[in-house]
């Protein structure tokens, strides 16, 4: 299957100051990827979608200018928290499609989010 | 719009014992379906798909589904469990556009004792 690659798996960061998180489609061009969002014991929730030369579309109540998503490329979509803050902790998964009809999703390795 | 929902947050069978997890759609639309599970700290791994060519769908590790229209449902079943089959399983439904994000159910944790 294909492989979509995360990075970091793991990071500490101190409150203020921003973290990238980057999310990598290692074999296959994926014009469009997904951030999702995860607290503990809990589903998985969408908060943007991320589309390649083009602006994201975020989800309701998700803050644009605090979650920074750029889509450079066909294989590389990274995700910046911005003036990160304790509450913003949690486990952040990207993942991606194969193009053409319903195809399953393939999910990065997620990326354990620790503010301090 | 389209949502599932699984019903038991927290499921636990004796290994060897018939796995059965719950999972109920609502879409306008022909749905696309799929159950994922997820170890602690890991992403998501596939387990099977529905794609309107089967009801009955066989997946990975033993586990299949089926798709029934009239319950709207797509529940989830192991004949056996096994101990490494404890982890989280989450029902995902999708529209058939290409490019449109998967929405998942609140996940059910499963257990398995020896």
């Amino acid at each position: 299957g294909a492989v979509v690659s995360q990075h970091p798996s793991r990071v500490i960061c101190k409150s203020g100051t921003s973290v990238k998180i980057e999310c990598r489609s290692l074999d296959f061009q994926a014009t469009t990827m997904f951030w999702y969002r995860q607290f503990p014991k809990q589903s998985l929730m969408l908060m943007a979608t991320s589309n390649e030369g083009s602006k994201a579309t975020y989800e309701q109540g998700v803050e644009k200018d605090k979650f920074l998503i750029n889509h450079a490329s066909l294989t590389l979509s990274t995700l910046t928290v911005t003036s990160a803050h304790p509450e913003d902790s949690s486990f952040y998964i990207c993942s991606a499609r194969l193009t053409g009809m319903n195809t399953e999703a393939f999910f990065g390795q997620g990326t354990r989010l620790t503010v301090v | 719009a389209q949502s599932v929902t699984q019903l038991g947050s927290h499921v636990s069978v004796s290994e060897g014992a018939l796995v059965l997890l719950r999972c109920n759609y609502s879409s306008s639309v022909p749905p696309y379906l799929f159950w994922y599970v997820q170890y602690p700290n890991q992403g998501l791994q596939l387990l099977l798909k529905y794609t309107s060519a089967a009801t009955l769908v066989k997946g990975i590790n033993g586990f299949e589904a089926e798709f029934k229209k009239s319950e709207t449902s797509f529940h989830l079943t192991k004949p056996s469990a096994h101990m490494s089959d404890a982890a989280e399983y989450f029902c995902a439904v999708s529209d058939s556009q290409a490019g449109t994000a998967l929405i998942f159910g609140k996940g059910t944790t499963l257990s398995v004792s020896s």
